[in-house]
């Protein structure tokens, strides 16, 4: 099974309009942690946001919002107010441990989000 | 956060040479991560690189193809050895800061062309 599953390889978003990229994870830790990056055409990887599995309350960090449904095991991603600087690759990420006290960060497939003026 | 820089930005290689790529980082940290990402994919790990040890590499990679180091708390090298052009990708380091999180941060990544 997908351990990070992103189902909307892209998506069109009105500028000044919110848009939501979904995000559907599969672990069995208990203490695991959920990322969002953003990748520009430039190539380069920027962390967006961070929720923690035992975070009560969905992180928020400007524009964007993860709405973490722990029940689900989703983890979507809000931006709000969308900007044509937005338009990018978005990847939804995972850490979890592993036998060994090891941890490892797993990436989605990504999300091709287009601003539309 | 953490800046992290790499070179080089970009290169183009002839097939059965290798290139070394560098990662250095502006602060000390502990975890050092390589990962591939092919045209149009995600993110693959090839490698954790600890200081002082030997790298851990995951399934699908090894040291022989991707020989790695990592002499100090600041720097790291990617070597990919007898290169075919499979191995056009983009190659990215990132560190972990442990800020509660254990953020990875990603440096600009070295874009990689095999003829």
């Amino acid at each position: 099974a997908q351990k990070i599953t992103q189902t909307q390889p892209g998506m069109f978003v009105q500028e000044k309009e919110a848009v939501t990229l979904d995000c559907t994870y599969d672990t069995s830790d208990q203490s695991y942690g959920l990322f969002w990056y953003k990748q520009p055409s430039s190539g380069e990887m920027i962390f967006l946001i961070y929720q923690g599995s035992y975070d009560e309350q969905n992180a928020t960090e400007g524009r964007y919002s993860l709405n973490f449904q722990k029940a689900r095991k989703s983890a979507n991603l809000v931006i709000s107010a969308s900007q044509l600087g937005d338009s990018a690759m978005y990847f939804c990420a995972m850490r979890e441990g592993l036998p060994g006290g090891y941890q490892k960060v797993t990436f989605g497939t990504g999300t091709k989000l287009q601003v539309i003026p | 956060s953490a800046v992290i820089s790499q070179k080089p930005s970009r290169d183009i290689c002839q097939r059965g040479t290798s290139l070394t790529i560098q990662c250095q980082v502006d602060s000390q940290v502990t975890m050092m991560f390589w990962y591939r990402q092919q045209p149009g994919q995600s993110l693959t790990l090839i490698a954790t690189a600890n200081q002082g040890s030997e790298a851990t590499y995951e399934s699908g990679f090894v040291i022989d193809k991707f020989p790695i180091s990592r002499p100090n708390l600041t720097f790291s090298t990617l070597t990919v050895s007898n290169m075919s052009p499979e191995d056009s990708s983009i190659y990215l380091c990132s560190v972990e800061v442990p800020q509660g999180s254990e953020t990875q941060y990603f440096g600009p990544g070295t874009r990689l062309l095999v003829l």
